[in-house]
């Protein structure tokens, strides 16, 4: 079974400018949640998708914000980055959500902001 | 607001070491706890997950234990070995269909 892949790997933005990162999921896998993660502030959660729907979401700005496909594939878009955007991006899938089974996170996406 | 300390924050412990990892968290009302490590510059692995009534997990040389009163939780590593040289982070959910909350991580280094 092929693991949690994101895209790109790697991105080197300019503030003001606005991005968006791709999750692919576990085939099967239903539910996908977002994570920045920064030296200063460790994992923090953005939000989770289940089917379609944001069923969490975390305590950031609105110019984060995230959608799912039918196909369960998951994009993150931040608008207007600012300097302190830049960090790990990770994402994680599982059947039933975060609270209930085992997490498989992707390798993560490591965005610049310069 | 759940808030979630790991001690120590750093590790360095000699090969065949048995050592012990802390997790602390200020809510006691979770519904699991979750273990997961991550190598440096890539994505996390899970490790273990107890649910709320159980007092223990263990996963070949790892065993983890939940106190659940007390807002604690313990990762016990045998016989450690440097493939074990990792973060090691803990996570709470609330409840059912809640976010992880994640604790601070413990960089541990296993010296051959």
């Amino acid at each position: 079974k092929a693991g949690v892949t994101q895209t790109p790997r790697y991105l080197i933005k300019t503030r003001g400018q606005q991005v968006t990162l791709s999750c692919s999921p576990i085939s099967g896998h239903r539910s996908v949640s977002w994570y920045q993660q920064t030296p200063g502030q460790g994992l923090q959660f953005l939000f989770e998708y289940f089917s379609e729907t944001q069923r969490n979401k975390g305590n950031f700005p609105g110019r984060f914000s995230g959608r799912q496909f039918s196909n369960s594939r998951s994009e993150m878009n931040v608008s207007t980055l600012e300097l302190g955007d830049s960090a790990l991006y990770l994402c994680a899938s599982s059947q039933t959500g975060p609270s209930g089974d085992t997490q498989y996170f992707g390798p993560g996406t490591r965005l610049t902001v310069l | 607001k759940q808030e979630v300390t790991q001690i120590p924050a750093a590790l360095s412990v000699p090969e065949g070491e048995n050592l012990v990892l802390n997790c602390s968290f200020t809510d006691s009302a979770i519904y699991n706890l979750q273990w997961f490590r991550q190598d440096p510059g890539k994505g996390l692995t899970s490790l273990l997950l107890i649910q709320s009534s159980q007092r223990e997990q263990t996963s070949g040389r790892l065993n983890a234990s939940l106190d659940k009163s007390s807002g604690r939780s313990t990762l016990y590593i045998a016989a450690s070995q440097p493939g074990d040289s990792a973060t090691y982070l803990c996570a709470v959910p609330k409840s059912s269909g809640d976010k992880l909350t994640f604790g601070t991580g413990t960089r541990l280094a296993v010296r051959p």
